[in-house]
């Protein structure tokens, strides 16, 4: 079965300090998208960063890295300089036919001035 | 260029009613979804359309109907609306291929009493 999973409910960071945010995914497929979203408190769904299976080099947008491990069957988000802003909901998912996407339960990211 | 549009953003039904929560893009996206979002759960996909007159389920699609008559459109039917599908509900389209993100419209909050 596909599944994503987030094992950090909730997380802590200074502000202008790096975070992890962690994500590993199941799948037998060969070919998968893996995605990175934020939803802020305004509830909207924002994309951040998106890393394709067969790709070599690490996914970066900015601020956000995505650190793909294929073996270990990770993509965890690293967002550099964490801002005020970067206070949501994180949330992992991957894609693997037509518009299937599966999403994990989110990690609710905090930043403390 | 409005992106994903939603109507209404807020809704309150008693047990047993029908509604239909409107879903429009304007990117000539072929590939169309609606998910529910409860919540620690992430979102769920309920049905998926990858053109027009072709659904199909997704994870959670018991107790909804969708069509696809046009492009552009991709309506969520309520039959009779139960307790249990309290929930946000948010549609998203894209061209359809593993690199190509999902564009969310800003969510329906459902309350059904």
């Amino acid at each position: 079965a596909q599944k994503i999973t987030q094992t950090q409910p909730g997380m802590f960071v200074q502000e202008k300090e790096a975070v992890t945010l962690d994500c590993t995914y199941d799948t037998s497929d060969q070919s998968y998208g893996l995605f990175w979203y934020k939803q802020p408190s305004s509830g909207e769904m924002i994309f951040l960063i998106y890393q394709g299976s067969y790709d070599e080099q690490n996914a970066t947008e900015g601020r956000y890295s995505l650190n793909f491990q294929k073996a270990r069957k990770s993509a965890n988000l690293v967002i550099s300089a964490s801002q005020l802003g970067d206070s949501a909901m994180y949330f992992c998912a991957m894609k693997t036919s037509y518009d299937k996407v599966i999403f994990g339960p989110g990690t609710s990211l905090s930043v403390i001035p | 260029n409005a992106g994903v549009t939603q109507t209404p953003k807020f809704q309150v039904l008693k047990t047993g009613q029908s509604m239909t929560l409107q879903c429009a893009q304007d990117m000539n996206h072929e590939y169309m979804s609606w998910y529910r979002q409860d919540p620690g759960m992430g979102l769920r996909l309920i049905h998926y359309s990858v053109g027009a007159g072709i659904t199909d389920q997704g994870e959670v699609p018991n107790g909804y109907n969708v069509s696809r008559s046009t492009t552009e459109d991709f309506p969520l039917r309520l039959l009779s609306a139960a307790p249990s599908q309290t929930s946000v509900y948010f549609c998203a389209s894209s061209y359809g291929g593993f690199t190509d993100t999902q564009y969310f419209g800003p969510g329906t909050r459902l309350t059904v009493l």
